[in-house]
Formats: C-alpha cells, sequence, structure tokens
C-alpha cells in the first residue's frame, strides 16, 4: 500500500520559514491534504489540493507538490504555530484509501 | 454551525464491542463522504474508514471484518460499530467530513476515547 514518510520533527526561530516535507513515490500525482493538531485537540485542515487553503487559515500557510515530496511552508512562523503536522492522501488503487503520514512535531524555538 | 459530536466511547474488555455516534449538525451527512480516524495515545492519525454518499464503504487492515461504519439519514448520525476489541484499538476515535468538492477532510469533530483493557 502507499507510504507517505515526514521527518519526526522540525525546529524554527519565530519569524523564519518552516518546510516540513512528505514524502511518498511520485506523489505529485496526488492531491495532498495538511493537518495541523494542537496538544489536546483535534486536527484542523491548513492545505487541501497540494496549495489551497480553507477559509481561516493565515497566507502564511502554502504548499507545494513535485516528484516524490509534498512540502508544507509555513512564513513567518509564530509561536501558536507549534503543534504537530500530518499529511494525508487518497489513494484510489487500492481497497482502504485512506493514507496519512506519521506527523511532524514543529518546534518554534 | 456546521458541527460534529461523537459519543460512545469508554473502557471495553478485550474482546468485547462499542458503538461510536457521530451526530452532525448544520449539513446532512447523507450528502458528504464521511470518515473515521483514529489516534493511539501519544501516536499520530491513523484512517480508520470511509462510508461514501452512494452507500459504498471501505476499511483499514487492521478493523476490516471488525468494525462496521453505517449511518442513520434520520437522525443524521454517523456510526462505527467496533467488534472483537483488542488492546491496539485504544485510542481517541474522531468522525471527520470530506467537503463536496474536495477530497479533503474539512471538519471534524473533538473525539471519543475508547479504552480497551482487562
Amino acid at each position: 500500500s502507499y507510504v507517505l514518510t515526514q521527518p519526526p520533527s522540525v525546529s524554527v526561530a519565530p519569524g523564519q520559514t518552516a518546510r516540513i516535507a512528505c514524502g511518498g513515490n511520485n506523489i505529485e500525482t496526488k492531491s495532498v491534504h495538511w493537518f495541523q493538531q494542537k496538544a489536546g485537540q483535534a486536527p484542523v485542515l491548513v492545505v487541501f489540493d497540494d496549495t489551497d487553503r480553507p477559509s481561516g487559515i493565515p497566507e502564511r500557510f502554502s504548499g507545494s507538490n513535485s516528484g516524490n515530496t509534498a512540502t508544507l511552508i509555513i512564513s513567518r512562523v509564530e509561536a501558536g504555530d507549534e503543534a504537530d503536522y500530518y499529511c494525508q492522501v487518497w489513494d484510489s488503487s487500492g481497497d482502504h484509501p485512506g493514507i496519512f503520514g506519521g506527523g511532524t512535531k514543529l518546534t518554534v524555538l | 454551525e456546521v458541527q460534529l459530536v461523537e459519543s460512545g466511547g469508554g473502557l471495553i474488555q478485550p474482546g468485547g464491542s462499542l458503538r461510536l455516534s457521530c451526530a452532525a449538525s448544520g449539513f446532512s451527512v447523507s450528502r458528504y463522504y464521511m470518515s473515521w480516524v483514529r489516534q493511539a495515545p501519544g501516536k499520530g492519525l491513523e484512517w480508520v474508514s470511509v462510508l461514501y454518499s452512494v452507500g459504498g464503504a471501505y476499511y483499514a487492515d487492521s478493523v476490516k471484518g471488525r468494525f462496521t461504519i453505517s449511518r442513520d439519514n434520520s437522525k443524521n448520525t454517523l456510526f462505527l460499530q467496533l467488534n472483537r476489541l483488542t488492546v491496539d484499538d485504544t485510542a481517541v476515535y474522531y468522525c471527520a467530513r470530506e467537503g463536496l468538492g474536495i477530497r479533503a477532510l474539512d471538519i471534524w469533530g473533538q473525539g471519543t476515547m475508547v479504552t480497551v483493557s482487562s
């Protein structure tokens, strides 16, 4: 089945740019969605279809998808961005279509 | 307001059964793809099951044959029947909605905790 690989952790100073990678075989052919999960809370969709933002999500959140890597980009990082981030795709080739990456802990230094 | 509220979690012995509910408000579950996602303590998100608006359902290998997803349109509620539970099923269970026209889980409930222990 399809596998998504994320780094366990990423650290960044306030005001800098955080990049969180999500690796998958030929992932550029899939639509990648990103979720933010703060401690003790339910996940929140922050980027869908590789690059789009739901209403209410700051423009600081963006995404890209090329080759075997999709990337969540958080510009001008704030302390409130500290959270776990998960990438997700739907794999229509199998009969268990929902796939999540292992998650990345973003630490704001 | 568009909202999902899960219930039905609790402490259950291995081998037991439980039915989780997810009550929707502000939209009709019958018109949307609806998923269950779980998160074991200290672990990442794991997709469990999806029910399509036209009625088809899919399951993760880890729960196939033991869990059943369904909905009651009259109650606007999604369900997950959990049978033959094991300690590995201990997790917070979230229900989530896929947005119309986008295959992204745009609305999530707050989750309900299932603890399988003797």
